[in-house]
């Protein structure tokens, strides 16, 4: 059973189209990220969700919009897409740690976005 | 703010090599410091981690020590192996208050190549 299932894996699309990532977990953790990975495997957080809020939101277009209908699901929605927006785009979900911040994260698969 | 900086790659090594990939931190308060590794294709995975000063990771045969002095947390591996071949990435923990959502702050990743 796949801890942190995200689909799709691959999306090609053109420029100025709308997408959508799915992402679920099934850990029942309470909290969910979305992370970038840029070409050169730099990893940056994008959002983090504890429970179905908002906890963190870093400095990323309001094109991107994350959704969580649950605390099982953390949906990642982009509009109008660029030629910067190709990268591998991270979920995540963490375990709660003893005390806060030596939680383990637990990672999807990736999704590859190319923008054309 | 907090930041992660590991040493530059590519690594190359042979077989059996001694292995060391540095890593340095900074950050305010006592964060929570791990190494994650992310094999061809795939999502991170927790290697190690450790959650406060003098503690010792280890998993798999790698190994990493919390120094507070020195701010570092260096992975190292006695005798690496073909199969240890993948991006490595340094991170500490950005614990939030209330929340619990520990959002990670990577390094830029280190590739490591292990040839035969």
């Amino acid at each position: 059973d796949t801890a942190v299932s995200q689909t799709p894996k691959y999306l090609v699309t053109q420029m100025g189209n709308d997408k959508s990532i799915k992402c679920e977990q099934n850990l029942g953790h309470d909290t969910m990220y979305w992370y970038k990975q840029d070409s050169k495997k730099f990893l940056k957080i994008m959002f983090s969700y504890n429970n179905k809020e908002l906890i963190i939101n870093e400095t990323v277009p309001n094109r991107f919009s994350p959704k969580s209908p649950d605390k099982a699901h953390l949906n990642l929605h982009i509009n109008s897409l660029e030629l910067g927006d190709s990268a591998v785009y991270f979920c995540a979900s963490s375990s709660p740690g003893q005390r806060p911040g030596t939680g383990e994260l637990f990672f999807g698969e990736g999704s590859r976005l190319t923008v054309l | 703010g907090n930041s992660v900086t590991q040493m530059e790659g590519p690594v190359t090594l042979s077989e059996e090599a001694f292995l060391t990939i540095n890593c340095t931190y900074t950050a305010t308060g006592y964060p929570s410091l791990f190494w994650y590794v992310q094999y061809p294709g795939e999502g991170l995975q927790l290697l190690l981690k450790a959650t406060k000063a003098d503690d010792k990771g280890s998993n798999k045969g790698f190994e990493a020590t919390y120094r507070k002095e020195t701010t570092s947390f260096h992975l190292e591996k006695g005798s690496v192996q073909v199969s240890d071949s993948a991006v490595y990435f340094c991170a500490l923990s950005r614990p939030y208050s209330g929340g619990g959502a520990d959002g990670l702050t990577f390094g830029k990743g280190t590739h490591l190549i292990i040839q035969p």
